[in-house]
């Protein structure tokens, strides 16, 4: 199986800052690796798909970048709705693995 | 607007068995791949069933394989997880997910969830 690594586990973030989220594979899946947005008690939200592209309705803000076994999910600048945990998941070969999650919270 | 909602969770004892359902609404079901996706209590996300569009292909995470068996329905937009020998450890909440045509396997659409509880 493909392990997908995530770091840091979480992070104190304040509103404007730039953030930054790192997703390691255990080998190359190319660009099929997506990211997803969890709120507490909610289904994830998809946000970025094929590595960069932002899914429809998801703010600029947003933007993920990376191939190969190394990439990142950047928020340019945080607002109040984006503490949240996020989650990078593997879609190269089944089983699609997912990442243990990076916790964004308030500083 | 696309919706899928999940039925069928509940408490069951270990050992025994549950069918969650799937209800998919405002999309052309019968074209999309779906997939399971779980979530046990404080933890992460594991994927667990994967079914194509027409359901001749499917795939299983090793955690699940043999005990579960995904399906789907066409004609009636439903999508299906029938588990047997529930243990522990498949106590989570249980999400049906929809992947895109234009991206291979991420999950665009998600239920919101239902919760199984295995437990004595």
């Amino acid at each position: 199986d493909i392990q997908m690594t995530q770091s840091p586990s979480s992070l104190s973030a304040s509103v404007g800052d730039r953030v930054t989220i790192t997703c390691r594979a255990s080998q190359s899946i190319s660009n099929y690796l997506n990211w997803y947005q969890q709120k507490p008690g909610k289904a994830p939200k998809l946000l970025i798909y094929g590595a960069s592209s932002l899914q429809s309705e998801v703010p600029s803000r947003f933007s993920g970048s990376g191939s190969g076994t190394d990439f990142t999910l950047t928020i340019s600048s945080m607002q109040p709705e984006d503490f949240a945990t996020y989650y990078c998941q593997q879609s190269y070969t089944t089983p699609y693995t997912f990442g243990q999650g990076t916790k964004l919270e308030i500083k | 607007e696309v919706l899928l909602v999940e039925s069928g969770g509940g408490l069951v004892q270990p050992g025994g068995s549950l069918r969650l359902s799937c209800a998919a609404s405002a999309f052309s079901f019968s074209v999309y791949e779906m997939n399971w996706v779980r979530q046990a209590p404080g933890k992460g996300l594991e994927w667990i069933s994967y079914i194509s569009s027409s359901g001749i292909t499917i795939y299983y995470a090793n955690s699940v394989k043999g005990r579960f068996t995904i399906s789907r329905d066409n004609a009636k937009n439903s999508l299906y997880l029938q588990m047997n020998s529930l243990r522990a450890e498949d106590t989570a909440v249980y999400y049906c997910a929809r992947a895109p045509g234009y991206s291979r396997n991420s999950f665009d659409f998600w239920g919101q969830g239902t919760l199984v509880t295995v437990s004595s």
